[in-house]
């Protein structure tokens, strides 16, 4: 199995600049969790699908954060504009829903840097 | 949800057991324990989680007090690359990974 995909690994973008994150969950998972881990914060939820469907976003730190999973086997986490303060790892995890909190399988993240 | 109290750190020799404690003294009756640990920056990686009952696998065991309020993740012989942050998380609406302890295992 090959676990949780993410890409890019590292990416260093200039303010204003559009960045788009991609993450492949483990098959057969039908629930993707995208998080935010920085030094201040820690690590944060930022939104969460089950069967491709977004079901809390609360997270999402406001509306330059877009995400979809237009499939079960692929979503994306879109930031536009980019901003400094967006700097920092982002993480997506995979899980098997079955009507509560089940084991969360985590990729190994997306250092964003923006200049 | 249940939020959980951890130290922030803590050291422990090589080759020793490592006793990592947790406090979710208002944890309610289906919420599980997990605990993740995370390495230098890596993708948290899962431990061992239970309810109820004492669990044990090839990684860790964890004992959960009878009252629930507590538990403690037990690494039986801890290794240099057992050296991370460990997250111990009630669930309830969600995963809150809070500040975890920062083990470091000593030569």
């Amino acid at each position: 199995d090959a676990g949780v995909i993410q890409s890019p690994r590292h990416e260093v973008t200039e303010m204003g600049q559009e960045v788009t994150l991609r993450c492949k969950p483990i098959s057969g998972h039908n629930s993707l969790f995208w998080y935010r881990q920085t030094m201040m914060r820690g690590l944060e939820l930022l939104i969460y699908f089950n069967n491709n469907v977004p079901i809390d976003d609360s997270g999402m730190p406001e509306d330059r954060f877009s995400a979809k999973m237009p499939n079960a086997s692929f979503s994306t986490l879109k930031i536009q504009p980019s901003e400094p303060r967006d700097s920092a790892v982002y993480f997506c995890a995979s899980s098997f829903w079955r009507g509560g909190w089940e084991t969360q399988y985590f990729g190994p993240g997306t250092r964003l840097l923006v200049l | 949800d249940a939020k959980t109290t951890q130290p922030t750190s803590m050291d422990c020799a090589e080759g020793r057991a490592a006793n990592l404690p947790c406090n979710h003294s208002t944890i309610s009756g289906n919420e599980y324990v997990y605990w993740y640990r995370q390495i230098h920056s890596q993708g948290p990686q899962y431990i061992i989680h239970g309810l109820k009952n004492n669990e044990t696998n090839e990684m860790a065991s964890l004992i959960i007090t009878e009252d629930r309020k507590s538990s403690t993740l037990i690494l039986p012989h801890a290794t240099l690359r057992d050296t991370a942050v460990y997250y111990c998380i009630a669930t309830g609406n969600q995963f809150y990974f809070g500040t975890g302890t920062s083990l470091t295992v000593i030569p």
